[in-house]
């Protein structure tokens, strides 16, 4: 059974600080990895995916993959109170098949 | 740009009642096409994928059932919905292996 874990939270963080989002998988054989955000009652909506070791950036969101360690992280700099929602990390394995994580509920204080 | 679009947004059904719920996606041909249920404050259920006309693969054995009869058209269907069948219904689609997945805007079902 291919597993991703996430915690649950919630994840408290004041408005304009880094939120700090982790996955950990079971796959090593796992290629592609992405996060989707979900605000409550709708549906998820990407935000990142990483395939390379490393980080990648695109605006406050920085992705963090390292594939020896098995986990993948989404940094949320100058985080803001819309940023509140459910995190979910995906992870594919090698036969292409997308494994959701539970979700980590982020709260975003003013 | 591609879009995906999956009606009804929300629907009461009482036991026993059949289901057909559909989606459809536009701006791209041969997409991969997903099923997947959402109980409340749970996770994200694979129900179904379909990589072509006709080829339906199932996750999970249940009463549900989807078919694809057209390149951008998959339905989700249930003969008798069951209590258990209560839920958040997202289709979506990729192009790919390595694509990321796209969803709908989802179906809330409530089975009464």
């Amino acid at each position: 059974q291919k597993e991703v874990e996430q915690n649950s939270g919630p994840l408290s963080v004041p408005e304009g600080a880094i939120a700090s989002l982790n996955c950990t998988y079971s796959d090593r054989g796992s290629q592609s990895f992405f996060w989707y955000r979900q605000y409550s009652g709708k549906s998820p909506e990407l935000i990142m995916f990483i395939y390379s070791n490393g980080d990648k950036e695109d605006g406050r969101f920085t992705a963090q993959l390292n594939k020896a360690s098995q986990y993948v992280s989404l940094l949320i700099r100058d985080s803001q109170p819309s940023d509140s929602a459910t995190y979910l990390c995906a992870v594919e394995d090698a036969g292409n098949m997308l494994t959701f994580g539970g979700g980590t509920r982020l709260m975003v204080k003013p | 740009s591609q879009t995906i679009h999956q009606w009804p947004a929300t629907l009461v059904q009482p036991v026993g009642s059949p289901l057909s719920l559909e989606c459809t996606v536009e701006g791209t041909s041969n997409p991969n096409l997903y099923w997947y249920r959402q109980a409340a404050g749970r996770g994200l259920q694979l129900l179904f994928y379909s990589v072509g006309i006709g080829q339906i693969s199932s996750e999970v054995p249940q009463n549900l059932s989807a078919s694809r009869p057209q390149d951008r058209q998959f339905i989700l269907s249930s003969k008798k919905l069951l209590l258990s069948d209560s839920g958040f219904y997202l289709c979506a689609w990729s192009g790919g292996p390595a694509s990321p997945l796209h969803f709908g805007n989802g179906t809330r079902l409530t089975v009464t």
